[in-house]
């Protein structure tokens, strides 16, 4: 069965600045999808960004950028220029390429505050 | 108009009770999926479907029912309810694998339930 670990349950940063979610996974497939989803106080769980594991180059998404790295089993989010409205709780998600296995698999998440 | 809606948003009940929890698409999709999310665990699956006439199991089924009445409505019962249900509940839709961006789910705005 596939794992996804989010191992900052908490990240800090200033407005205006970067930072870097972490996300690792485990899995024996070579054909698989990885999400990033955003929760914020809403609690609608929004679409961040979205990459095919047979894709080499890095998903982006405006100030939203991925460093897939398919060996180490690594997905990491950079939010660029963060913004107040960043601050969420961010989900890591796996889903695998079978037609059947249609379910996501989540992190447990990572809160993100962002300071003046 | 939001694309996946859900009803009610919020809900305090009784152990013991049954409960109905609805889901409404305008997406056109014929996946559906019911999640539930507590706090330090991220989303797990319930049950999905693929079509008005599939109903499959998902990692924490017991003490939940679904039903499919139509492409557009997928609902989740608890039959009796009991405290430890008491959580947010996510549906979701996608398209076919290999349809468009059928590996992406989306996201209703979750329903709150309370088991006292």
């Amino acid at each position: 069965a596939q794992t996804v670990t989010q191992s900052q349950p908490e990240m800090s940063v200033q407005e205006a600045e970067t930072v870097t979610l972490s996300c690792t996974y485990d899995t024996s497939e070579s054909d698989y999808y990885l999400f990033w989803y955003k929760q914020p106080p809403s609690r609608q769980m929004i679409l961040v960004i979205r990459q095919e594991a047979y894709k080499q180059q890095n998903a982006t998404e405006n100030r939203f950028s991925v460093n897939f790295q398919k060996a180490a089993k690594s997905f990491s989010l950079k939010i660029s220029d963060s913004q107040l409205g960043d601050a969420a709780m961010y989900f890591c998600a796996y889903r695998s390429d079978t037609g059947t296995a249609s379910k996501l698999t989540f992190g447990t998440g990572t809160r993100l505050q962002v300071t003046l | 108009d939001a694309d996946v809606t859900q009803t009610p948003r919020n809900r305090i009940t009784k152990t013991g009770k049954r409960i109905m929890l609805e889901c409404s698409q305008t997406k056109g999709h014929d996946r559906m999926y019911w999640y539930r999310q507590d706090p330090g665990l991220g989303l797990r699956l319930i049950y999905y479907s693929f079509d008005v006439k599939d109903i499959n199991k998902g990692e924490i089924s017991d003490g939940y029912s679904v039903s499919r009445q139509a492409q557009a409505k997928f609902s989740l019962s608890l039959e009796s309810a009991i405290p430890n249900q008491t959580a947010l509940y996510f549906c979701a839709t996608s398209d076919f694998l290999g349809q468009g961006d059928g590996d992406t789910q989306y996201f209703g705005p979750g329903t709150r339930l309370t088991v006292l």
